[in-house]
């Protein structure tokens, strides 16, 4: 696997459940992030880790969890959500944010519906 | 507040045509400037960044944006567009680091044979 992965790539989950997202960065990178892409609005940050230290936290409701056990992975753990929280979310990584070099690359996203 | 505008929702070209897509961004100082590209079901990928020095800047794809700061402006042309342009095109704008990074609402090119 190369770049950024995300999975699953679809999924489907009433407002009782819980579930988690999971990403996975092969770039070496030290800072990752979670976004938001609703149809309509632009891309929202929800969470940024750095060095596997949360650095950002947007206002994020409570019913989502981020998780960053090393800096090759990133999870954001889901529960009870509410049909507005259906979405794309993107995962992104990046070189740590004290080297200089900004670029961030995306995973191909998980698009979450909430029924 | 540091904030990023494209003016242009949708845009449809021929193929073969010129493009030019606007950006338009709001910061105190200037910031880092990219451009992304979301094909259907894909997420964002990077086309091309400014971070200083030469202002016109060349990216992948045939892509290429100008940087004018009396403007506040980062547009994207392309001298001949061709089908598999067609997809989601996103201005950013971040400040020294990428705590704060900032997306516009993204404008849609649609391409006509």
């Amino acid at each position: 696997e190369t770049g950024v992965t995300q999975t699953p790539r679809h999924l489907v989950m009433g407002m009782t459940n819980k579930k988690s997202l999971k990403c996975e960065q092969h770039l070496g990178h030290n800072a990752m992030y979670w976004y938001k892409q609703s149809a309509k609005k632009p891309l929202e940050l929800m969470f940024v880790y750095s060095l596997e230290e949360r650095v950002e936290n947007n206002s994020v409701p409570s019913r989502f969890s981020p998780e960053c056990p090393n800096s090759s992975h990133l999870f954001l753990h889901l529960h009870t959500l509410q049909p507005e929280d259906s979405a794309l979310y993107l995962c992104a990584s990046s070189q740590d944010l004290s080297t200089g070099s900004y670029e961030q690359y995306f995973g191909p996203g998980t698009r979450l519906t909430v029924t | 507040a540091q904030s990023v505008t494209q003016p242009d929702i949708h845009i449809t070209v021929s193929e073969g045509a010129s493009l030019e897509l606007r950006c338009n961004y709001s910061y105190g100082a200037t910031p880092y400037l990219f451009w992304y590209v979301q094909s259907p079901g894909q997420g964002l990928q990077l086309l091309l960044k400014y971070f200083s020095g030469d202002t016109l800047v060349q990216g992948i794809k045939g892509f290429e944006a100008e940087f004018k700061r009396s403007q506040s402006s980062f547009n994207l042309r392309k001298p001949s567009v061709h089908w598999s342009d067609a997809a989601e095109y996103f201005c950013a704008v971040a400040p020294y680091n990428n705590n704060d990074m900032r997306f516009g609402a993204g404008t849609r090119l649609t391409v006509k044979p």
